[in-house]
């Protein structure tokens, strides 16, 4: 059980460059999420998934797209990577999303954009 | 105004000490409060999980929410150097609707324990 994945570690983008970052687990949780680390900022909500085929938008989901076909996978997308996109990207999942259950955590993507 | 603040520090403290780390929120919907232990390089972690007002103790940490006030705390006590991490406040409204499994984080203490 390997719990939440996430690849690569750590990343170099030039501004307008395209890439996806993965995110895997493998505790058939249903809700998926994904955030973004900044100084003093703490973690940010991008986007989530409650399921296969179902995601919404978080509290900062300009410059990410997300799709979710597996329950396993939820990949972030940037499509054209910005400065202010530098940042540590951490995925989250949960059994069905409701607020009292434990989100797990993966290990962080570390993201520079220059 | 971020709805939920929480002072960077950073903390150092010795071996043995008590430890008090502490969150305010504006936003009166947050029933679910929870601290979170984040290591160096790695992903957060849930440490204590609270519903409401209360006390709530597991081992030398001790959770503390005060809703009429709009204050939460964390107690260490007996502080490690394994204790040594970013301590993180989050919280969320009431299951259902927008607000579904959403956390608000604070913005995380740092905390030292020297030896």
């Amino acid at each position: 059980n390997a719990g939440v994945t996430q690849t690569p570690k750590f990343q170099v983008l030039k501004t307008g460059q395209s890439m996806t970052l993965q995110c895997a687990q493998d505790m058939n949780h249903e809700y998926m999420s994904w955030y973004r680390q900044d100084p003093g900022m703490g973690l940010r909500l991008i986007h989530y998934s409650v399921g296969a085929g179902i995601t919404d938008q978080g509290e900062v989901p300009n410059g990410y797209n997300v799709s979710r076909s597996t329950t396993e996978d939820f990949p972030l997308r940037l499509l054209s990577a910005a400065p202010s996109q530098t940042s540590v990207y951490f995925c989250a999942s949960s059994l069905s999303g409701t607020t009292s259950e434990t989100q797990y955590f993966g290990p962080g993507t570390r993201l520079l954009v220059l | 105004q971020k709805e939920v603040e929480q002072d960077p520090g950073p903390l150092s403290v010795p071996e043995g000490a008590i430890v008090s780390l502490n969150c305010t929120y504006s936003n009166s919907a947050f029933q679910y409060f929870m601290w979170y232990r984040q290591y160096s390089r790695k992903g957060p972690e849930l440490l204590m999980y609270t519903y409401s007002s209360g006390n709530k103790e597991d081992g030398r940490f001790t959770a503390q929410v005060d809703k009429s006030s709009k204050y939460i705390s964390l107690f260490i006590r007996d502080s490690q150097p394994s204790d040594s991490a970013t301590y993180l406040c989050a919280m969320s409204a009431n299951a259902g609707g927008t607000s579904y499994g959403k956390l608000t984080f604070g913005q995380g203490t740092i905390l030292t324990v020297h030896p």
